[in-house]
């Protein structure tokens, strides 16, 4: 099983909400990603945990709040975005951080902020 | 810096060609990495390399790390409308001290529309 699923497939919020991404892998893997991607551009990366704990942030803005319950799950708390922030936002996961050949996608959420 | 240059930016051709895009970049890279995107999906991996001079097929795709180790090609043998979407090639970005943290350096990706 080399699947990682992501919830919900297409988010809609206001400037004003509080909302979640979520992730989920079991393929055993101990580093888990947040990617932001715009339309026909690459991904690019926002967070890496690793065993659990926040590893990397990359200079994202405080209104991004990762989280990482245990070793499967991986959620993006999101709260007074901007419109700017729309994008698919993806997750992805590796069996150690640093092992790219073993980096798996999700399908990503299709995020719009209005 | 770690950049990667991936051509051509976008590709129209008929169903039964043969497609060919490649990488390059001024730094050394010890693995290269070629995805594939449908439209509102996530990357897909399709080719891993991990030696210069690695030439590695997964169907009807072919890789190649380059000599140099700052360059590679993926090649599409007859393709097909399913073959559709965007390929990104990649490698580990590397910090000060040459570790990779797991991020990864995407070239800026090759559109392929195919007619069938």
């Amino acid at each position: 099983d080399t699947e990682v699923t992501q919830t919900p497939k297409h988010l809609v919020m206001g400037m004003t909400n509080k909302k979640s991404l979520k992730c989920e892998q079991h393929m055993g893997h101990r580093a888990m990603y947040w990617y932001k991607q715009k339309a026909k551009k690459p991904p690019e990366l926002m967070f890496v945990y690793s065993y659990e704990k926040l590893s990397i942030n990359e200079s994202v803005p405080s209104r991004f709040s990762p989280e990482c319950p245990n070793s499967s799950l991986l959620n993006l708390h999101l709260h007074a975005l901007q419109p700017e922030d729309s994008a698919l936002y993806l997750c992805a996961s590796s069996r150690r951080q640093g092992e790219a050949d073993t980096q798996y996608f999700g399908p990503g959420t299709r995020l719009t902020v209005l | 810096g770690q950049q990667l240059n991936q051509s051509p930016q976008s590709m129209f051709i008929q169903e039964g060609e043969d497609v060919s895009m490649n990488c390059t970049s001024s730094s050394i890279f010890n693995t290269w990495l070629w995805y594939k995107q449908d439209p509102g999906e996530g990357p897909v991996l399709l080719i891993a390399l991990y030696k210069a001079g690695e030439l590695t097929s997964n169907g009807r795709l072919t890789a190649q790390f380059g000599i140099t180790r700052k360059d590679s090609f993926l090649n599409i043998s007859a393709s097909i409308p399913s073959d559709v979407g965007i390929y990104f090639c990649a490698g580990p970005y590397l910090n000060a001290g040459g570790t990779s943290y797991g991020k990864l350096t995407f070239g800026q990706g090759t559109i392929l529309t195919v007619h069938p």
